[in-house]
Order: structure tokens, then C-alpha cells, then sequence
């Protein structure tokens, strides 16, 4: 079973541009939850999708939006890049059975560097 | 909200030694998760050990067990028998019982070198 890919692996992008990144749970997974990684705040939630429904939202800037497809797959997109939008974005994917605990399985992440 | 902290930034140990790892985490609810997760070098992040709130008895996974204290809001891992594929960061985390939402919290990290 494939496990969550996301692409691209690495991004480099320069102030005031967007990116998009993707991320394709593994099959049968509904939820995706992304996160950002820097060494100054560490790990940090961003977003939780299921079903195409934004579930959760952490505690960013609406510079940072996301959404999920039909397939499960989502994108999240940062625009108007800043320095400090320099991590890696960690995607995670899960069953999300009600009632039951659902681990979350992690991609590979997607290193993006603003210059 | 919900904070955890990890209070050792890095740790070294020698092959084949026991280390444990801390962690303490802050939440009014009283259902919860807890998780030790482990992001070597690749960065791949791989879940390491998981514990229910409402479960007394310490969750173990071959060399890896907890030491859970729910009324002290600690959890700690301890690695036995290190060897030097644990060299990694580990991350506590915690996240609310299943709500119909999936939001891991994580501690800072510690950095755990296994040195031969």
C-alpha cells in the first residue's frame, strides 16, 4: 500500500510569489491535516480537511489556505510569500472512523525555502 | 489550549544503553492521546508509541515503553538496549479524543544522538 507522497520535495520560491503544494493521502484515508515545521516554532498545525470540509484550522494567517478534492487529495497554497514561510510542510493522512482512534500517517514532507 | 513541553533540547547515550526522553503537557480535558513520534534525519515522521488517557497501564512497543503519570501530566519514553537507528528527534504530542477532528500538538523536540 503506498503510503502519503507529496509533491514537490523542494521548492524554492522569492518574497511576495504563492506556492502550491500537494498532497496525496493513502487510499481509503479521508482526513488530511497539514502541518509546518521551522526550527524556531517547531511543529505547528495548519489545517485539517475531510470530505472537502476544512475540519480544523490552526493559528495562521489567511495567507494560508488549503483545500481537499473528491479523491481525498489536497493542496495548500501560501500567498504573498515572507521569509519566515521558510519550513518543511508536513502532510498526514487518516481513516477518521468515528469513535475509533485513527493514527495519522505522515508524507515525506515538501521543503519550501523563500528568498 | 493545549501546550507540551520537552524539556531536553538534545540528549547523547552509547549503544546498547537505556535513555528516556521527557515530556509534560498542559490541557483541561480529561480524554486524550498521547504520542511519541520520531523524525530521523530522513524526516519522515514515524510514530513511535501511543497512549490513552483513560488507560492506567503504561503502552510498550518492543524496546520502547512510557512512564505515564496522568495526574502530574508527564509522559515520558524510554528506550532500552539504544541502538544507533534510534538516533533521531522525537516529538511528544498530544491530541483531544476523537472529536471528529485530528490536531496533533507537539513539544519543541529532543534531539537524540546513539553514539557506537
Amino acid at each position: 500500500k503506498a503510503g502519503v507522497t507529496q509533491t514537490p520535495r523542494y521548492l524554492i520560491k522569492t518574497r511576495g510569489q504563492q506556492v502550491t503544494l500537494s498532497c496525496s493521502p493513502i487510499s481509503g484515508h479521508r482526513s488530511v491535516s497539514w502541518y509546518q515545521q521551522t526550527p524556531g516554532q517547531g511543529l505547528q498545525f495548519l489545517f485539517e480537511y475531510f470530505s472537502e470540509t476544512q475540519r480544523n484550522k490552526g493559528n495562521f494567517p489567511g495567507r494560508f489556505s488549503g483545500r481537499q478534492f473528491s479523491n481525498s487529495r489536497s493542496e495548500m497554497n501560501v500567498s504573498t510569500l515572507e521569509l519566515g514561510d521558510s519550513a518543511l510542510y508536513l502532510c498526514a493522512s487518516s481513516r477518521t472512523l468515528a469513535g475509533n482512534y485513527n493514527e495519522q500517517f505522515f508524507g515525506p514532507g515538501t521543503r519550501l525555502t523563500v528568498l | 489550549a493545549q501546550t507540551v513541553t520537552q524539556s531536553q533540547p538534545e540528549m547523547s547515550v552509547q549503544e546498547a544503553e537505556t535513555v528516556t526522553l521527557s515530556c509534560t503537557y498542559d490541557t483541561s480535558e480529561n480524554n486524550y492521546y498521547l504520542f511519541w513520534y520520531k523524525q530521523p534525519p530522513s524526516r519522515q515522521m514515524i510514530l513511535v508509541i501511543r497512549q490513552e488517557a483513560y488507560k492506567q497501564q503504561n503502552a510498550t512497543e518492543n524496546r520502547f515503553s512510557v512512564n505515564f503519570q496522568k495526574a502530574a501530566k508527564s509522559f515520558s519514553l524510554k528506550i532500552s538496549d539504544s541502538q544507533l537507528g534510534d538516533t533521531a528527534m522525537y516529538f511528544c504530542a498530544f491530541m483531544k479524543h476523537f472529536q471528529g477532528a485530528q490536531k496533533l500538538v507537539f513539544g519543541q523536540g529532543t534531539r537524540l544522538t546513539i553514539n557506537p
